[in-house]
This record gives structure tokens, C-alpha cells and sequence, in this order.
């Protein structure tokens, strides 16, 4: 089945810098990468995804970017603001509905 | 709407106990499925529904049992509980993959488990 490891575990960044999340998959057949934003006590939220056709997606201060030669897709998020700290996950499926997980990343924005 | 709702959010139980989770959605989504998310293993996958009728199972599927009995409802049942079921709980649901702009996954709320 798909593997999908998640780097760093934890991100303390100060507010106005920038984070950067990384994935990498092993399903050569995944196609579909979103990214989840959880907060405290709430399921996870989706805050962009890309597709296997697309080599980066922009929405405002968040993208995200995908090599799929290299099996790697990241997410970077520009300005940071205290509102942006919460547990991020990166996932990975192909045409199965099954989403694999990774660990997650705690991101802690300093003021 | 709604999205969807689990119940309850809270729930304590003793080894040997048995129980459901409960969950539905208001979306019309063909897909519904069950996670569990236990620390610095982000979420794994118990069990699935592609549709009412059909279920499957998931990468952690011992000790589960689920129907799909309507297209709102997927219920999760914890046979007899064990400590290592403690955990938080997430029921979500989607379109079927390749519905044209439309894959995300709905999550609900979250129940916390503890089996002591």
C-alpha cells in the first residue's frame, strides 16, 4: 500500500516568516495530494490538494508543489500569522478512495 | 448544512465493553470512511464505503465491524473493547474519486475513546 512520510514533526516559525512542509510517497499510482489543516479538538480541514497534472497550486499565502519523478510534494505557506498554528497533514490516493496519512506536523507561529 | 456529525465526542469505556460510534452526513456522498489518529501517526484508515450496501477494510480494521446501511449513515462498532482501541476517532465522507472538481474529504468532529 501507499506510504507517505511527513517532515519536520514540529515547526515553531516566527509571524511573518515562512514554513515549509515536506512529503514523500512511494505509490507511483497515487494522483491526488491534499493537505489538511487540523485544529485543537476539530477534524482536519481541507486547505488546498493537487493533482498529478498540475506541478504547483497557489491559493493566497498557501502552495503547495509536486515532483512526481522524485515522489515528493510539499507545502509551503508565506506570512505567516499566529491563526496559521495548528497540525498539518500531507495525504496521498490513485483511484481508490483510500487516503493514506502522514504523521502530521505541529506548527507553532512565535509572535 | 450539517456535513458531517459523529456522536458522541466523548466516551469512556471498560475492557470487554462493546459500543457504536455514530456517524452520518448530509452531502449526498457515496464515500464514507473511518479513521483512527493516535500520536505522531497521523491517520490511519479502519474502515470504508464506496457506497450503501458495500464496505471494506482499512489498514487497521481488527476489532471493528461496520454497515452501510443508508447513504447518511456509517456506524462504527467496537466488538469488545480493548486499551488499545483508545484512541480519537474520525468518520469522514467524499464524492467518488474523479468526480470532476469535487475530491475533498469531509471530516467530522472527532470522538475520544478511552478504554480503561
Amino acid at each position: 500500500g501507499e506510504n507517505v512520510e511527513q517532515h519536520p514533526s514540529t515547526l515553531s516559525v516566527q509571524e511573518g516568516d515562512s514554513a515549509v512542509i515536506k512529503c514523500t510517497y512511494s505509490d507511483s499510482a497515487s494522483n491526488y495530494f491534499p493537505w489538511y489543516k487540523q485544529e485543537l479538538g476539530k477534524g482536519p480541514q481541507l486547505i488546498i490538494d493537487i493533482r498529478s497534472n498540475v506541478g504547483e497550486k497557489k491559493d493566497q499565502r498557501i502552495a503547495v508543489t509536486l515532483n512526481k519523478t522524485a515522489k515528493h510534494f510539499s507545502l509551503h505557506i508565506t506570512e505567516t500569522q499566529p491563526e496559521d498554528s495548528a497540525v498539518y497533514f500531507c495525504a496521498a490516493s490513485g483511484d481508490d478512495y483510500k487516503l493514506s496519512f502522514g504523521a502530521g506536523t505541529t506548527v507553532t507561529v512565535r509572535a | 448544512n450539517a456535513g458531517v456529525t459523529q456522536t458522541p465526542k466523548f466516551q469512556v469505556l471498560k475492557t470487554g465493553q462493546s459500543m457504536t460510534l455514530q456517524c452520518a452526513q448530509d452531502m449526498n456522498h457515496e464515500y464514507m470512511s473511518w479513521y483512527r489518529q493516535d500520536p505522531g501517526m497521523g491517520l490511519r484508515l479502519i474502515h470504508y464505503s464506496v457506497g450503501a450496501g458495500i464496505t471494506d477494510q482499512g489498514e487497521v480494521p481488527n476489532g471493528y465491524n461496520v454497515s452501510r446501511s443508508t447513504t447518511e449513515d456509517f456506524p462504527l462498532r467496537l466488538l469488545s473493547a480493548a486499551p488499545s482501541q483508545t484512541s480519537v476517532y474520525f468518520c469522514a465522507s467524499r464524492h467518488p474519486p474523479g468526480t470532476a472538481g469535487r475530491a475533498e474529504a469531509f471530516f467530522g468532529q472527532g470522538t475520544r475513546l478511552t478504554v480503561v
